[in-house]
This record gives structure tokens, sequence and C-alpha cells, in this order.
């Protein structure tokens, strides 16, 4: 069965600086892959997707992500955080092709300094 | 579009009593799934449905209950509410071939 590894539960940044939140995946072929926000209290917003083709995807908000199959790892980065990008953040996995079950990372909160 | 619509907002529960959460999308998507969230353990699949008379189980199913009449309506029955269903509760929907889910605003159940 897949699985997906946040290993951050939380992190700080400073408004304006950059950043990077970790995803790792277990799975054998190319998964389906996402980034999902979801701000105190709402329910889960797209961020961005990877199904194939060019590792590097852009998102909504300035956010991307680069797939490295060699690493298995599904990063989110963005160049110069706002504050209102505090939030929770996860990743998750679907087995690709044909497959039913979204598989959820834990997430990471990320927390913003004025 | 209303897209995926969840009621109640917050319900609380004695141990022991029943409910039904509803959930209804007008995307005609053909795939929706119900989900909790507890904290530090992200989102975890309930039960799932690929079609109207389809439903299957997914990871922490003991407890719930499903069925799908039609493409619109996927609610979630707690038989018999327990403390540890205490969580809140969120139903999505997909077209089968976009693999992108589309959220409710989530319900969260208090068992006390």
């Amino acid at each position: 069965a897949q699985s997906v590894t946040q290993p951050d539960i939380h992190i700080t940044v400073s408004e304006g600086a950059s950043l990077e939140l970790r995803c790792n995946y277990s799975y054998g072929a190319t998964p389906y892959l996402f980034w999902y926000v979801q701000s105190p209290g709402q329910g889960l917003q797209l961020l961005l997707k990877y199904f194939s083709g060019d590792t590097l995807v852009q998102g909504i908000k300035g956010f991307e992500a680069e797939f490295k199959r060699s690493q298995s790892s599904f990063n989110l980065r963005k160049p110069s955080v706002h504050w209102s990008d505090a939030a929770e953040y996860f990743c998750a996995v679907y087995s690709g092709a044909g497959s039913y079950q979204l598989t959820f990372g834990k997430g990471t909160k990320l927390s913003v300094i004025p | 579009n209303a897209g995926v619509t969840q009621t109640p907002k917050f319900q609380v529960l004695k141990t022991g009593q029943s409910m039904t959460l509803q959930c209804a999308q007008d995307m005609n998507h053909e795939y929706m799934s119900w989900y909790r969230q507890d904290p530090g353990m992200g989102l975890r699949l309930i039960h799932y449905s690929v079609g109207a008379g389809i439903t299957d189980q997914g990871e922490v199913p003991n407890g719930y209950n499903v069925s799908r009449s039609t493409t619109e309506d996927f609610p979630l029955r707690l038989l018999s509410a327990a403390p540890s269903q205490t969580s809140v509760y969120f139903c999505a929907s997909r077209r089968g071939l976009s693999y992108e889910q589309y959220f409710g605003p989530g319900t969260r159940l208090t068992v006390t």
C-alpha cells in the first residue's frame, strides 16, 4: 500500500522568507501527487498536482512543487511567504491510474511571523 | 454550482446515539468519498463510492455505514456513536478520470 510522509509537523518562517515543505511517498510506479492547503476551520483547497510530464509544477497562490523520482519526493516551495499562507498543508497520493484511494500525509502546520 | 455541500456543520451526540451526516454534490461526479480528520493523523478514508449503488470500505470503516442511491448524495451513518468517533468529517467527490477531489466544508462531530 502507498504511504506519504511529511517529516515536519510544524514550521515557522518569517514573512518574506522562502519556504519548502517536504513530502516523501512510498509507491513503486509513478504516483499521482497532490498538495492541499487547509486554513483554520476550513475545508481543503487544491494547490497543485502532478501526474506526468514536466517535474516542476506550478500551482495557485505562487506555490510550486518538484517531483523527484530518485528521491521519492514531491516538495512544495514558495519563494516569498505571506502572512495569509499560515495554514496546514497536506501532501497526498493516488497509487497510479485507476486508484480509488487518496492517501494523505499527516500534515505540516505553517506559522508565519510578521 | 454549489460544489460539495455537507450538513450539519456541527453536531454533538451522546454515546450510543445514531445519526446521518449528509453530503451532496451537483457536479455529476461519479466518485464520492468520506474522510475523517483527527489531529496529527491527516485525513483517513472511511468509505467511498464509484457510482450509484456501488460502495466500498476505506482505511477506517468500522462503526460507519454508507449507501449511494443517487449520483448526487452520499450519506454517512453512525450506527452507535462512540467517543472515538469525535472528529471532523469531510466528504469529497471527483470525476472518474480527473483524480482531482473537491472537498466539502466539513462536519465537526463531538461524541460525549
